[in-house]
């Protein structure tokens, strides 16, 4: 099954831009990345998902590498509200594996 | 619904009992799904359903664990004989059509069932 890794954590400023890296070496050519973030107390919210192409959406930007073995999600302008653990995903059989994700941390 | 509802929002219990949590997704999503999150990890999954078939079982950590989704709607995770490293989040999510090539459909998450086994 493929994998992903992320730093364990990372710190932004307020107002910031924020770039969440993703490495998936082990990527196949149908698999959809996701990202999805789960913020304190809350279950896992889609942030978004992408095949090949570079994907913008009111929440963030994925930037996805030409050979697919890693994508940046991009936060244009990070909030205090923006403070979660952001899990990049790919898709294995009919599920999505979560991994440890990153701890985003948003200083004002 | 509005939304992926979850019940009961916490559920504390002895060792040795059944319990039995619902998950009512998402009106007319095809698919659910069942994890289990411990403090600090991401979430684990546990099964699958495309409408009333559990098409993936393959989480579930033992025989004590099972769901059922009969209708194709409401889904119950059931745990027999609870033991205390049962302990966790049980998360259920679902997803308006079934997974096809490429899997790229959103999932939504309810708020989670807080199991505790004293």
């Amino acid at each position: 099954d493929a994998k992903t890794t992320q730093p364990n954590s990372m710190e932004s400023n307020e107002e910031e831009p924020v770039h969440l890296p993703c490495n998936h070496s082990t990527i196949s050519g149908t698999d959809y990345i996701h990202w999805y973030r789960q913020l304190p107390s809350q279950g896992p919210e889609y942030v978004i998902h992408g095949l090949t192409s570079n994907v913008n959406n009111r929440m963030a930007s994925l930037a996805i590498a030409e050979d697919r073995k890693s994508s940046t999600l991009i936060l244009h302008r990070a909030t205090l509200r923006d403070a979660a653990v952001y899990y990049c995903i790919l898709k294995y059989g009919n599920k999505l594996v979560f991994g440890a994700g990153t701890i985003l941390r948003v200083k004002s | 619904g509005a939304g992926v509802s979850q019940s009961p929002r916490y559920k504390v219990t002895k060792r040795g009992q059944d319990v039995a949590l619902r998950c009512d997704p998402i009106s007319g999503h095809v698919s659910l799904y069942w994890y289990r999150q411990a403090l600090g990890q991401g979430p684990e999954f546990l099964t699958y359903f495309n409408y009333e078939a559990q098409q993936d079982k393959s989480g579930l950590p033992n025989d004590r664990f099972s769901a059922e989704r009969p209708e194709g709607s409401i889904s119950t995770l059931t745990i027999q004989r609870t033991e205390q490293r049962d302990s966790a989040m049980y998360r259920c999510a679902s997803s308006l059509e079934g997974t096809g090539k490429g899997f790229d459909e959103k999932l939504f998450f309810g708020s989670g069932t807080q199991l505790s086994v004293l």
